[in-house]
């Protein structure tokens, strides 16, 4: 089956910092999306990114689906930020996702 | 905007017991999935439902689980016989079509 990697597995950032979380897949895919998990366990959905950029405030993202990655960047982050960040991906329409391992990520004052 | 709604929470229950897990999808959708995470592990896969029947499972659904979805509103998971290791995160997601999967808040199941 499809493989999903993430990295880094955990990242450290001061307030303010900025990051580039990146997400790898072995095949291509018909739908990509970015997650934050929540202290609470909570996945908050980020971005719908099978293709392109977007933006949302302080978070983008950027999907190259011919070369198999996408990226998430956070711009200016807040302790809020902290939690664990999932890329999961479908390798056709209306199949599971596949999720990655996450990145942690540690924003401190 | 609507969402998806898991009850209880968090469900505390004895080994060998049966539990049901229910979920409310938003109500035009089509396709229904559970997902397990077990503390500290990614999010895994188990079943999804479409058109009043299950069009993918995993490995990990064995007999133990099973799904349904009683009336128009309500996609429930049951465990027949609950085992330590069932103890995770379980989280129920539905979508309209191709488009993104929305995911409730989860249930969070601990076997005693």
């Amino acid at each position: 089956g499809i493989q999903v990697e993430q990295s880094p597995p955990d990242l450290i950032l001061q307030e303010g910092a900025n990051s580039t979380l990146r997400c790898n897949f072995s095949d291509s895919v018909n739908n990509l999306q970015w997650f934050h998990q929540n202290p609470w366990g909570q996945l908050i959905n980020l971005f719908y990114i099978p293709s392109g950029t977007k933006q949302n405030g302080r978070l983008s993202a950027t999907t190259v689906a011919t070369e198999r990655y996408s990226l998430l960047y956070i711009s200016s982050s807040q302790t809020t930020d902290s939690g664990v960040y999932f890329c999961a991906v479908e390798w056709s329409g209306n199949t599971p996702l596949v999720f990655g391992k996450g990145t942690r990520l540690s924003v401190i004052a | 905007e609507p969402e998806v709604t898991q009850t209880p929470s968090h469900q505390v229950t004895q080994m060998g017991q049966e539990v049901i897990l229910r979920c409310v999808p938003i109500s035009n959708h089509l396709y229904f999935y559970w997902y397990r995470q077990i503390l500290g592990q990614k999010v895994e896969f188990l079943v999804s439902f479409y058109n009043n029947e299950i069009s993918e499972k995993s490995e990990i659904f064995d007999d133990q689980f099973s799904v349904e979805r009683p009336d128009g509103s309500n996609f429930t998971l049951k465990i027949r016989s609950t085992k330590l290791e069932d103890s995770a995160m379980y989280f129920c997601a539905s979508r309209l079509g191709d488009q993104p999967q929305h995911f409730g808040d989860g249930t969070r199941l601990s076997i005693l």
